[in-house]
């Protein structure tokens, strides 16, 4: 079973919604990762933070924004989306130290419908 | 040259078959090495990890082989749990930017 938690798991939105998606880490994990990945698609990386600060933005459109409060937490809020923009939401984190470091761990996933 | 490159596949494989797949990747400085499997409408799970020249877990061989930047999956003994798409990934350390394969997909007929 996954070490990351996701939530919602399920999440229909319209295009002037604001909502966001969480993710939790119990691993003592220092890195952690969104991820976008679309139907037949591999993930794709949107935004990584190490320590705690944004490490990697992949050019994301700034309707996606991302949040880490603490080691633990990650969230991605989201303003004004597209239906372009459904697709399932990957939280993934990353111990950063030791022989297995860069070894990334997936939670489930969000399923983000915007209608 | 695409950072990461898969045959897409179907592989589709009788039950006890051996099926091997290829990745081939661009970045030189990659150090280390995931295989992942994903079921369909599932998170990707790491499979293995490859450090070395290879790995070997039950029926899952990993081998590298830098020289000519590929690594390979060989899978014994086929099961139709076995049945996914196995994703790809180099790394070249700590939280730098990780590239997926496209994927292979594997269907395990009985």
């Amino acid at each position: 079973d996954t070490e990351v938690t996701q939530t919602p798991k399920h999440l229909v939105m319209g295009m002037t919604n604001k909502k966001s998606l969480k993710c939790e880490q119990h691993m003592g994990h220092r890195a952690m990762y969104w991820y976008k990945q679309k139907a037949k698609k591999p993930p794709e990386l949107m935004f990584v933070y190490s320590y705690e600060k944004l490490s990697i933005n992949e050019s994301v459109p700034s309707r996606f924004s991302p949040e880490c409060p603490n080691s633990s937490l990650l969230n991605l809020h989201l303003h004004a989306l597209q239906p372009e923009d459904s697709a399932l939401y990957l939280c993934a984190s990353s111990q950063l130290t030791g022989v297995s470091g860069n070894t990334i761990y997936f939670g489930e996933g969000s399923w983000l419908t915007v209608v | 040259r695409k950072e990461v490159e898969q045959d897409p596949g179907p592989f589709n494989v009788p039950e006890g078959a051996t099926v091997a797949f290829n990745c081939t990747y661009s970045n030189s400085a990659s150090q280390s090495f995931f295989w992942y499997r994903q079921d369909c409408r599932k998170e990707p799970k790491l499979l293995m990890s490859v450090y070395s020249s290879g790995n070997e877990d039950g029926r899952f061989t990993a081998q590298l082989n830098r020289a000519s930047q590929y690594i390979s999956l060989l899978i014994r003994d086929s099961k139709l749990s076995d049945s996914a798409t196995y994703l790809c990934v180099p790394s070249g350390g700590g939280y730098q930017k990780v590239t997926f394969g496209t994927g292979t997909k594997l269907q395990v007929i009985p």
